[in-house]
């Protein structure tokens, strides 16, 4: 099975500023997600990265706030811009070989705090 | 819409029990079903998925779901608990391309 990596691991930053996560999957993909799981609650779909072409944002969250990019199909980044304490998540990309339902493997996350 | 619903927020069991873990969903046509398990500061590991057939589902680390259209749950199992069992544990459903997931089963292990 394809092995998937978040950088960074963590991180601790200040409002107003913007952090970029990568994620790497070591071979190509179909598809790819970003989720945030906030303190405490289940995981939610931000947007699906399309290859080539703008994401697909769900419900509540907008490309302005969370840009993503997908050059390719090995390799995402979500940015989380403008930051304020509510962003304080853990943010987690996953993969999938074929379809949207197929299974879905997940990265290990980046901790994210916003102080 | 689509939901998920694990109604034990944190269940404790003791080292060598057995162990149930609830999920029911909600969906209009035949869901797919998974478990994921969540170490503490790691990512989430697929723990088996159901997705046709059998509807007695083996997945990893000797754990089981069985899926009950009936009751509309699919509730994961294992027999015997073991330390490293300590995690949370999400169950989710595929809805449109999404996966919705539920709010997660907090497991401790008691020695």
């Amino acid at each position: 099975s394809a092995v998937i990596s978040q950088k960074p691991s963590r991180d601790i930053c200040q409002r107003g500023t913007s952090l970029t996560i990568q994620c790497q999957v070591d071979s190509q993909v179909t598809m790819m997600f970003w989720y945030r799981q906030q303190p405490g609650q289940s995981l939610t779909l931000i947007a699906t990265a399309n290859q080539g072409s703008e994401a697909t944002y769900e419900s509540g969250f907008v490309i302005d706030k969370f840009p993503i990019s997908r050059p390719n199909l090995t390799f995402s980044t979500l940015t989380v811009s403008n930051m304020s304490p509510e962003d304080s998540s853990i943010y987690l990309c996953s993969f999938t070989r074929g379809a949207a339902t197929d299974t879905q493997y997940f990265g290990p996350g980046t901790r994210l705090t916003v102080l | 819409a689509q939901s998920v619903t694990q109604p034990d927020i944190h269940i404790t069991v003791s080292e060598g029990a057995s162990l149930e873990l609830r999920c029911n969903y909600s969906y209009g046509a035949t869901p797919y079903l998974f478990w994921y398990v969540q170490s503490p500061g790691q990512g989430l590991q697929l723990l088996l998925k159901y997705f046709s057939g059998d509807t007695l589902v083996q997945g990893i680390k000797g754990f089981e779901a069985e899926f009950k259209r009936s009751q509309s749950s699919f509730n994961l199992r294992k027999p015997s608990v073991h330390w490293s069992d300590a995690a949370e544990y999400f169950c989710a459903v595929e809805g449109q391309g999404n996966l919705i997931f539920g709010k997660g089963t907090k497991l401790s292990v008691k020695p």
